[in-house]
């Protein structure tokens, strides 16, 4: 059973500073994964999708992808207090990507 | 354009009563459909998903059950609530083939007493 574990649980930063967010997975192949965003009591906003080793970039939000190590992380470049949400990873494998296994998340909190 | 409709927004009901949340997208034709659930503080964890009309696979077993009884609506109901159930549900869509995106809904917020 795929186990994928976010860490920190939650994070500061400061308005402008990198912030960067950890996901790590336990089925070496896997080959989908995606990071989310919630806003409390909102529904989610796809950031990122990536499905293979590398980096991909979408405005501010990089991520970055090793399976070798089973991590998959999360920059964001220059982020803002309305950026302050709770990040979430989800990881699934292509031979059933109707099933997709999520992380607990991060909060991440971005001070003025 | 697709949108994606859930209702309702909220739900406070009592212990043991019926529920049914609803889902519906509009502007895609054969979209498969996910139903999510989060308990308060807890993890995002799929509970169905559906890839035609009328088939539906369980992931997790929660005493809830989801029926596809048009190619653009997902249901999602019990027939005796326990506390357990509270949390934020959430209902997806995405096209069919492999890495595809997926997109949610604003999702319903269930609170049982």
């Amino acid at each position: 059973q795929q186990k994928v574990q976010q860490s920190p649980e939650s994070l500061t930063v400061s308005e402008g500073a990198m912030a960067s967010l950890n996901c790590t997975f336990s089925d070496r192949s896997s080959d989908n994964f995606r990071w989310y965003r919630q806003h409390s009591g909102k529904g989610l906003e796809v950031l990122v999708s990536i499905f293979s080793d590398g980096e991909k970039e979408e405005g501010s939000f990089t991520a970055h992808l090793n399976r070798a190590s089973l991590h998959v992380f999360l920059h964001i470049r220059e982020p803002q207090p309305s950026d302050s949400a709770l990040y979430l990873c989800a990881v699934s494998h292509d031979t059933n990507a109707y099933k997709v296994i999520f992380g607990k998340g991060t909060h991440l909190h971005v001070l003025p | 354009a697709q949108t994606i409709h859930q209702w309702p927004v909220a739900e406070i009901k009592a212990v043991g009563s019926p529920l049914s949340l609803g889902c519906t997208i509009k502007g895609k034709s054969s979209p498969n459909l996910y139903w999510y659930w989060q308990a308060t503080g807890g993890t995002l964890q799929q509970l169905f998903y559906s890839i035609t009309v009328g088939q539906v696979e369980s992931v997790v077993q929660l005493n809830l059950s989801a029926s596809r009884p048009k190619d653009d609506q997902f249901i999602l109901s019990t027939e005796k609530l326990l506390l357990s159930h509270s949390g934020f549900y959430l209902c997806a869509w995405s096209r069919t083939g492999a890495n595809t995106e997926v997109f949610f809904g604003k999702g319903t917020r269930l609170t049982v007493v």
